[in-house]
Formats: structure tokens, C-alpha cells, sequence
């Protein structure tokens, strides 16, 4: 089976910089995404890794270590408007098998 | 624009009944899916499909059925054997690699 671990929930201040963490278990890993998610709308894709390293733009970067079974995502100058929940999933396994976290609840505060 | 259309946003279904719904997309692409999305639960599959005329069970696929019968379209029927029909469904697609989808609205489903 698969385990993806994010925390679920975190605050931080506007401008400031936040780093989201995502850690999984699984076989045969082929990539891992993150989306974001506003309350009550569709998930918007953010970024793809494959490989080993950080991936910018803009102020999103997303970073991945296979060996560890480890991602995270950091969101740079914070505004009001990345007040979110921040989703982590991974590609592994069998032909279209992606695994969604639960989740990570950013609250963006003044 | 292209995009995805879900419709209804909202739908209200009495115990018993099956409801369908709609998924539209305009994007070309091949494959498509459905997603059930409960609170404090990650996005659940449900079903996919890869080409017209094929569709496959994802994790949770007892108690909805889908059709395939165009590219653009690919609807989902909660039957009245889906136990807790109440959540929001997502339907995404994707041209090539899974996970880089592109989500509809969504619809938020409640039996009332």
C-alpha cells in the first residue's frame, strides 16, 4: 500500500516564507504533485518532480528526495490570497495509480 | 478557453434514488476521471477512463457507474447502492501524464 504524511494545518504571516512538508511510502514511485486548493473549489495543479532536487516558480518551489521519501513545498512573500489547503500526491505503482494526501490547511494571517 | 465543466455545483438526491453527473471537456484530452473528496480525507479515486469506450475501477468504485461514449464527456452515476453518496466530486483530465490534472468545479453532492 501507500502512506503520503502532511501536516494539517499550519499558519504564517504575510510576507514571511512557509515550508510544507509531505513524506510517503510507497513502491515503484513515478513522480509526485502538488496542488492547491482553495475551500470549496477544484484543486489547481502546482508542480511535478521526477527527480531528485527543487524544482522553482515563481514563489512556489517544490523539493523531492526519492531516497527519503520526501517532498516539500515553500511558499515565498506570503500573501493573503495562498490561505489554502495545499494537497501532496504521488504517482507510483500501477498504470494511473496517484495517491492523494489529506492535506495541509495554510492559514495566511496579517 | 478550454476547460472542464461540471454540472450541477450543487445536488440534492433522496435515498433511493441514482443521480447523474455531468463532466465536460473541451481540452482534447484522452483520459478523464472522477475523484470523491470527503473532509479530512485525501481525493479518492473512483473511476477512470483512458480512451472512448473503455473506462477502469479506481479505489472506490462500488455503488457509481461511468459511461464513455465521447472523448469531451464522461459522466458518473451515484446509484442507490452507494451507501454515503454525500461528498464532492471532482472530475479531472490529463494528456499524458497521470497526476497532471486538470480539475472541473466540482459538485457537491448531499442525500437528503
Amino acid at each position: 500500500g501507500q502512506n503520503i504524511d502532511q501536516p494539517t494545518e499550519m499558519t504564517a504571516t504575510e510576507g514571511a516564507i512557509v515550508q510544507i512538508n509531505c513524506t510517503y511510502q510507497t513502491s515503484g514511485f513515478n513522480g509526485l504533485f502538488w496542488y492547491q486548493q482553495h475551500a470549496g473549489e477544484a484543486p489547481t495543479f502546482l508542480s511535478y518532480n521526477v527527480l531528485d532536487g527543487l524544482e522553482e516558480k515563481g514563489r512556489f518551489s517544490s523539493f523531492l528526495s526519492r531516497s527519503k521519501g520526501y517532498s516539500y513545498l515553500l511558499l515565498k512573500e506570503l500573501q493573503m490570497k495562498d490561505s489554502a489547503s495545499y494537497l501532496c500526491a504521488v504517482y507510483s505503482g500501477g498504470y494511473q495509480k496517484v495517491t492523494f494526501g489529506t492535506g495541509t490547511k495554510l492559514q495566511v494571517i496579517p | 478557453d478550454g476547460g472542464i465543466t461540471q454540472s450541477p455545483k450543487y445536488l440534492f438526491r433522496k435515498e433511493g434514488q441514482n443521480v447523474t453527473l455531468s463532466c465536460e471537456q473541451n481540452l482534447n484530452h484522452d483520459a478523464m476521471y472522477w475523484y470523491r473528496q470527503d473532509p479530512g480525507q485525501g481525493l479518492r479515486l473512483i473511476y477512470y477512463s483512458q480512451i472512448v469506450n473503455d473506462f477502469q475501477k479506481g479505489d472506490i468504485a462500488e455503488g457509481y457507474s461511468v459511461s464513455r461514449e465521447k472523448k469531451e464527456s464522461f459522466p458518473l452515476t451515484v446509484t442507490s447502492a452507494q451507501k454515503n453518496p454525500t461528498a464532492f466530486y471532482l472530475c479531472a483530465s490529463s494528456i499524458r501524464i497521470a497526476g497532471v490534472y486538470t480539475f472541473g468545479s466540482g459538485t457537491r453532492l448531499t442525500v437528503v
